[in-house]
């Protein structure tokens, strides 16, 4: 089975500053990699997802994450943060053949500061 | 017009009551599913439907019982709630069952049980 680990729950930065939000996911086969995000008293929205090809991967709102296949990494970045990006940050896996479900890391909580 | 809507949005009750939560999608989805995130924010796949048919059950207790009149529209029950249930439930939707892509979410329903 596969499964993500989040290794902060909670990132505080300040507004223009740059933030990586790690994942790790571990599995025995190749995998799908998703970020998604959770605004406050909202549903999850997804920012960016790895199939294949380019490991580098753009999504919505100038968030990027590369894909590591040796360091088994997916991680999130932002090179300058926005207040209204405040928000819960969930890596997600999936693998890449058969019918499989997404398996959600714990959350990442992104707190930007003025 | 909202792609996934599920009510109530909120939902307090109390221990040993009977509740339905229930999910429509307009995105022409043939799947969709219920998740559970607890107070730390961990999200869990409980149910997954395709076309009307049972896909996923993970281990949740036979009081929640899934019901997928048609396929737009996912309904939960859950039986004798228990203190234990108190979470926010995830309603989503997704374009094919064999191939992960994008999921839709609704904004969640809020249950607490007293």
């Amino acid at each position: 089975a596969q499964s993500v680990t989040q290794l902060d729950s909670q990132v505080p930065v300040f507004e223009e500053a740059p933030v990586e939000l790690r994942c790790n996911y571990s599995s025995s086969v190749s995998v799908y990699l998703f970020w998604y995000v959770q605004y406050p008293n909202q549903g999850l929205q997804l920012l960016l997802k790895y199939l294949s090809g380019s490991t580098l991967v753009k999504g919505i709102n100038g968030f990027e994450a590369e894909f590591n296949k040796s360091q088994t990494s997916f991680h999130l970045r932002k090179p300058s943060v926005h207040i209204s990006d405040t928000a819960e940050y969930f890596c997600a896996v999936s693998l890449n053949s058969g019918y499989s479900t997404l398996t959600f890391g714990k959350g990442t909580m992104l707190l930007v500061s003025p | 017009d909202t792609a996934v809507s599920q009510t109530p949005k909120y939902l307090v009750t109390q221990m040993g009551n009977d509740k339905s939560i229930k999910c429509e999608q307009n995105l022409g989805h043939d799947t969709m599913y219920w998740y559970k995130q607890d107070s730390k924010k961990f999200l869990k796949i409980m149910f997954s439907y395709n076309n009307k048919e049972l896909i996923i059950n993970e281990t949740v207790p036979n009081r929640f019982s899934p019901k997928s009149p048609d396929k737009a529209h996912l309904n939960l029950h859950i039986n004798s709630l228990e203190l234990g249930d108190s979470a926010v439930y995830f309603c989503a939707s997704s374009r094919a069952d064999y191939l992960p892509g994008e999921l839709f979410f609704g904004e969640g329903s809020r249950l607490t049980v007293l």
